[in-house]
């Protein structure tokens, strides 16, 4: 099975600042990715998806972008931070299997705190 | 558009008592998935369940049940005999079947508190 790796597990930037988030996937080719961000206290809120190697779609406009390097690579960037960037960011898995497996599987998250 | 409604923001019971978390959802597609997970305090979500929508059968893993209906678009998940180590935020989502239609809409959750 799938195995979701994230990092940083947590950090704190000021505003202005870059970040860049990345996920990895073992155990697996071929996924669905996707970043989500939770924040506190609130539901999840789709970022991107992809779908293969440089292919992303993005779900709402942000200061956020992401990219796909590698069939099991992931990356959430910004170039400048905002507060509202402050969330806990998920990396999520998805294979589409002849079963009908739809189920995401998520990695640890990253808690992101922009100050 | 497709679209998962948990009314119930916050529950909290007493340890061993029953508790039932609601789920609503609206789709056009004539099939689907509907999906639970669990969020602990440690932040990861795990998955619990998968359902296809052809399948109304009721589906029971050890304390845990889920009551689909159709009629109702309802996906209900039980626990029976709730643990302190249900505590968590519970999550249901809905997805297509179709190519393309693969991503999966999420309810706000419910966060559920078991008192000892």
């Amino acid at each position: 099975s799938q195995t979701i790796h994230q990092w940083p597990a947590t950090l704190v930037q000021p505003v202005g600042s870059p970040l860049s988030l990345e996920c990895t996937v073992e155990g697996t080719s071929n996924p669905n990715l996707y970043w989500y961000r939770q924040a506190a206290g609130r539901g999840l809120q789709l970022l991107f998806y992809s779908v293969g190697i440089g292919q992303i779609s993005s779900e709402v406009p942000q200061n956020l972008s992401a990219s796909r390097p590698q069939d099991r690579q992931f990356i959430l960037s910004s170039k400048k931070l905002l507060l509202s960037d402050s969330g806990f960011y998920l990396c999520a898995c998805q294979k589409l299997g002849l079963a009908g497996s739809r189920e995401l599987f998520f990695g640890e998250g990253s808690r992101l705190t922009v100050l | 558009a497709q679209k998962v409604t948990q009314a119930q923001t916050e529950i909290s019971v007493v340890e061993k008592e029953d508790v039932t978390l609601d789920c609503v959802y609206e789709t056009r597609d004539t099939t689907y998935y509907l999906f639970w997970y669990k969020q602990p305090p440690s932040g990861e979500l795990v998955f619990l369940i998968r359902r296809n929508s052809f399948d109304e059968q009721n589906e029971i893993s050890g304390r845990y049940s889920w009551n689909f209906q159709k009629s109702t678009s309802s996906f209900n998940f039980t626990i029976t005999a709730s643990q302190v180590v249900d505590s968590a935020v519970y999550f249901c989502a809905l997805s297509g079947v179709t190519f393309g239609n693969e991503k999966l809409t999420f309810g706000t959750g419910t966060r559920l508190t078991i008192i000892p």
